[in-house]
């Protein structure tokens, strides 16, 4: 099973829609979690953290569900500029070290259309 | 202005010609990394640092080698690249893990395109 799991997508949505994202991860020890946006061809950027408890930042809200290992995104209101990949990240422990790195899903395309 | 530099952002080579990708930040960020991306295989780390001197391997090290002299700069060498080292590669960096394995932010260069003919 792939560390961090997402639909591929496309997704493609008019302009005023909702939709949203899901994404799995399967270390059950993780323990933050992350939703980054990129761009094509630009580098990645944080959109915004994911809390156990849910966490709304204007029109995108984030869910976290540690049972079910589930990460979830909504994009409420869609815009033509919301056209990005989303990144579902994950912070994992690497091995003895004590380290934490970060572990990036595939992504998930989102087209929005006029 | 904040921010991790990459050079050179494009590069076509031969194979077998030693390279190096020169990552910086001037963000006293402890913590920086490089990966790869590559269509359908998304991002993979290929090296992080800690702090100075401290370096380890990601998931995909096999035929890269990293330096962490200074701070602010954590190069990416290829001794001999092959084709499949063609990919977008990403430096980024972080504040560190302050307080043990918390998170912060990683911010990410503009991006490296490599060839490899």
């Amino acid at each position: 099973r792939k560390e961090v799991e997402q639909d591929p997508g496309p997704f493609n949505v008019p302009e005023g829609a909702t939709v949203a994202f899901n994404c799995t991860y399967s270390n059950s020890a993780s323990q933050s979690f992350f939703w980054y946006r990129q761009d094509c061809r630009k580098e990645p950027k944080l959109l915004m953290s994911v809390y156990s408890s849910g966490n709304e930042d204007g029109r995108f809200t984030a869910q976290l569900n540690r049972a079910s290992q589930y990460i979830s995104l909504l994009i409420r209101d869609s815009k033509l500029s919301d056209s990005a990949t989303y990144l579902c990240v994950v912070n994992l422990l690497r091995g003895d070290s004590g380290y934490s790195t970060l572990t990036f899903g595939k992504g998930t395309m989102l087209l929005v259309s006029p | 202005e904040a921010q991790v530099t990459q050079n050179p952002r494009y590069l076509i080579t031969v194979t077998g010609k030693k390279l190096t990708v020169t990552c910086s930040q001037n963000m006293n960020h402890e913590y920086m990394s490089w990966y790869r991306q590559d269509p359908g295989l998304g991002l993979r780390q290929i090296y992080y640092s800690m702090n100075v001197e401290v370096t380890d391997k990601g998931d995909v090290p096999e035929g890269y080698k990293v330096s962490r002299k200074e701070k602010r700069n954590f190069p990416l060498i290829l001794e001999s690249p092959s084709p499949n080292q063609t990919s977008l590669y990403f430096c980024a960096s972080s504040l560190g893990l302050a307080g043990g394995l918390s998170y912060n932010e990683q911010f990410f260069g503009p991006g490296t395109r490599l060839t490899v003919l």
